[in-house]
């Protein structure tokens, strides 16, 4: 089964600042999805970014670029220009491409921002 | 816009008490699937259905755990006989296809078990 680790529990940030969330995961699989899945308060899962592991280019959307290492199977989240409304839980999740389609998610990192 | 949506939002059973828990996920998305997030912790599969194929129901912890979708649609997940470990949110979520990647949540079920 695969596993992901999120080891920082808690993040902080300054507004208008960078951060960055760490996910490692462990696979034998070389083709599968990874994702930063954002939870705030309200508990409604929302997606803010894919990679597919086939994939050397790392994936951006807007304020939200991803490091993907997939030797090191590191996938980490860089929050640009941190707003007030990024303040949420961090999910960091893997799914198979060829068994199974469910999402494996780690823990979680809380992240908040202070003004 | 109509997303995934989830009843009650919030439930409270006394231990022994049985629960059902309803998911009505996007109109015409044809897998469905259920996940249990504990105090804390990042959610974990529960079940998934393709249409009101139930596909793989590994994730289920114990056989008082029960998920239907007889129509293909809505789906309603049931616990008999709650134990206090059962608490937890459980979120539901629906995709299209299976071959896509976004699955879309609803804002999950908050059971607490007294």
């Amino acid at each position: 089964a695969q596993t992901v680790t999120q080891s920082q529990p808690e993040m902080s940030v300054q507004e208008a600042e960078t951060v960055t969330l760490s996910c490692t995961y462990d696979t034998s699989e070389s083709d599968y999805y990874l994702f930063w899945y954002k939870q705030p308060p309200s508990r409604q899962m929302i997606l803010v970014i894919r990679q597919e592991a086939y994939k050397q280019q790392n994936a951006t959307e807007n304020r939200f670029s991803v490091n993907f290492q997939k030797a090191a199977k590191s996938f980490s989240l860089k929050i640009s220009d941190s707003q007030l409304g990024d303040a949420a839980m961090y999910f960091c999740a893997y799914r198979s491409a060829n068994s199974g389609y469910a999402l494996n998610f780690g823990k979680g990192t809380s992240l908040l921002v202070t003004p | 816009g109509a997303g995934v949506s989830q009843s009650p939002r919030y439930k409270v059973a006394k231990r022994g008490q049985d629960v059902a828990l309803r998911c009505d996920p996007i109109s015409g998305h044809v897998s469905l699937f259920w996940y249990q997030q504990a105090l804390g912790q990042g959610p974990e599969f529960l079940t998934y259905f393709q249409n009101e194929a139930q596909l793989d129901k590994s994730g289920l912890p114990s056989d008082r755990f029960f998920a239907e979708r007889p129509e293909g649609s809505v789906s309603t997940l049931k616990i008999q006989r709650t134990q206090q470990e059962d608490s937890a949110v459980y979120l539901c979520a629906s995709i299209p296809r299976l071959a896509l990647y976004e699955q879309f949540f609803g804002p999950g079920t908050r059971l607490t078990v007294l």
